[in-house]
C-alpha cells in the first residue's frame, strides 16, 4: 500500500512569513494527525482529525497555526506568521481508526527552518 | 497529565549484543503502547503495538512487553546489528497520545 505522503520535504522561510504543509494519508484511514518534532524531542501532537472533524487540537497554537481536512482525506497545516521557535519537523500520520488499536503510519515529514 | 519517559537517552553497544530499551509512563489507564523506529531525516516506522489487554508482542528479533501496573514497557532487541542503529521512541495512548523523547541507539560493528 502507498504510504503517507507529505510535501514539501524542506522549507526555509523568514520569521513572520507564512507556510503551508500538505498531507495525503493512506487510503481508507479515517484518522489523521499532525505532529511537531523539535530536534532531540519526541513528536508532539498538534491536531487529530477523525474524517473531517477535529478530535483534539488542545496543543495547537491557534493564534498562528491552522489545519483543515476537507472531504476527510487530504489535510493542510498552515503557520501564519511563523516564529523562530516553529523550526521543527512537521510529521503527518494516519491510522485506520481512532480507538487506539491500530498502528500509526507516518510520512517522512517536512523540515521547516525559520530564519 | 500523561508523561512518557525513555531511559537511556543514548546507547552504544557492540554488534551482537542483546539490549533492552526502557519506557515508563504515568497514566496506568493506557489503551495501548507502541514502539517506533526513526532513522535520520525520516518519519517514524511502527515496530510493535501492544494493546492494553496484551502483555507482549514479538516481531523477529524484537520483543516488547507492557506492564500497566508498574507503568513500564521494554523493547528487547536480540543479536543487535549495525542496521538497528536508529532512534527508538515509545508512544502511550491514554486520554492523549504522548511520545517519549527517544533512545538514540548506535550499534558498533
Amino acid at each position: 500500500e502507498a504510504g503517507v505522503a507529505q510535501s514539501p520535504r524542506y522549507k526555509i522561510i523568514e520569521k513572520r512569513q507564512s507556510v503551508a504543509f500538505w498531507c495525503n494519508p493512506i487510503s481508507g484511514h479515517a484518522t489523521l494527525y499532525w505532529y511537531q518534532q523539535i530536534l532531540g524531542q519526541g513528536p508532539k501532537l498538534l491536531i487529530q482529525f477523525q474524517n473531517n472533524g477535529v478530535v483534539d487540537d488542545s496543543q495547537l497554537p491557534k493564534d498562528r497555526f491552522s489545519a483543515e481536512r476537507l472531504k476527510g482525506v487530504d489535510s493542510t497545516l498552515k503557520i501564519q506568521p511563523a516564529k523562530l521557535e516553529d523550526s521543527a519537523v512537521y510529521l503527518c500520520a494516519s491510522s485506520l481508526d481512532w480507538f487506539f488499536n491500530s498502528p500509526l503510519h507516518f510520512g517522512n515529514g517536512t523540515r521547516l527552518t525559520v530564519t | 497529565k500523561q508523561e512518557v519517559t525513555q531511559i537511556p537517552a543514548a546507547l552504544s553497544v557492540p554488534e551482537g549484543e542483546n539490549l533492552v530499551l526502557n519506557c515508563s509512563f504515568t497514566d496506568s489507564a493506557i489503551y495501548n503502547l507502541q514502539w517506533f523506529r526513526q532513522d535520520p531525516g525520516k518519519g517514524l516506522t511502527s515496530l510493535l503495538l501492544i494493546q492494553s489487554s496484551q502483555r507482549e508482542q514479538t516481531s523477529g528479533r524484537l520483543n516488547a512487553s507492557l506492564d500497566k501496573s508498574s507503568g513500564r514497557s521494554t523493547l528487547y532487541i536480540a543479536a543487535s546489528q549495525p542496521g538497528d542503529s536508529a532512534t527508538y521512541l515509545c508512544e502511550g495512548s491514554a486520554s492523549k497520545i504522548i511520545f517519549g523523547s527517544g533512545t538514540r541507539l548506535s550499534i558498533r560493528p
